[in-house]
């Protein structure tokens, strides 16, 4: 079936920057999907949605973008905190999600 | 906490051995989803049920089944294990049958097969 894949495996930033996760998906007729963050020894909690009619979509610190001319999808997480490290995936919903390789924040003091 | 519930949280069996692996899905949730989490396979789609009755099948081996009762709560079956089998198991539910729906995941089953 179709894959959804993650750039980088590891993000390094500082305590209070920006931080941007980059996902791509394969396929063009997904519409709708999903960011979990999962922290060691727990399950993927649910971050965000956003479905193939948006462009953007705002949460608390999180901003999802979607670019379906080039099937890539970003998480943007503003200000980063300690707490925020773990691991993000990016998952595209059929009846089951099909989820990315997984990108791990580490957030530096 | 995501309001799915599963049963145990480890588990360390033998090769050949069966198992069964428990989830409650959220209130008000009809599907339940099964995930398998592995280092080389990454998390993988499993099975989904939906009301009792069966919706969709992904990467689910031949040795595996699942079923879901009158109560929504659904069961894994693991049989004939195999060492690759060792993994995280997840369970999720969402309110309807379909995609364009947040699934929610419970903390997982870590099955150790030795």
């Amino acid at each position: 079936g179709e894959s959804v894949g993650l750039h980088l495996p590891t993000l390094s930033v500082q305590e209070g920057d920006n931080s941007i996760i980059n996902c791509a998906y394969s396929n063009s007729a997904s519409d709708y999907f999903i960011w979990y963050k999962q922290e060691s020894g727990k399950g993927p909690q649910f971050i965000i949605d956003i479905r193939s009619n948006m462009d953007k979509r705002q949460g608390q610190r999180v901003t999802v973008l979607l670019n379906k001319t080039v099937k890539h999808l970003s998480l943007q997480i503003a200000a980063t905190q300690p707490g925020d490290s773990a691991v993000y995936f990016c998952a595209e919903s059929g009846y089951g999600l099909t989820f990315g390789g997984g990108t791990r924040l580490m957030v530096k003091p | 906490d995501s309001g799915v519930t599963q049963t145990p949280k480890h588990l360390i069996t033998a090769t050949g051995q069966r198992v069964t692996l428990r989830c409650s899905p959220r209130s008000g949730d009809l599907s339940v989803y099964w995930y398998q989490q592995s280092l080389d396979q990454g998390l993988q789609f499993l099975i989904q049920y939906y009301n009792g009755e069966e919706r969709a099948k992904g990467n689910i081996l031949e040795r595996f089944s699942a079923q879901q009762f009158p109560d929504l709560h659904s069961e894994l079956n693991l049989s004939s294990l195999e060492l690759g089998d060792s993994a995280l198991y997840f369970c999720a539910s969402s309110r309807g049958q379909r995609g364009q729906e947040t699934q929610y995941f419970g903390p997982g089953t870590r099955l150790l097969v030795l």
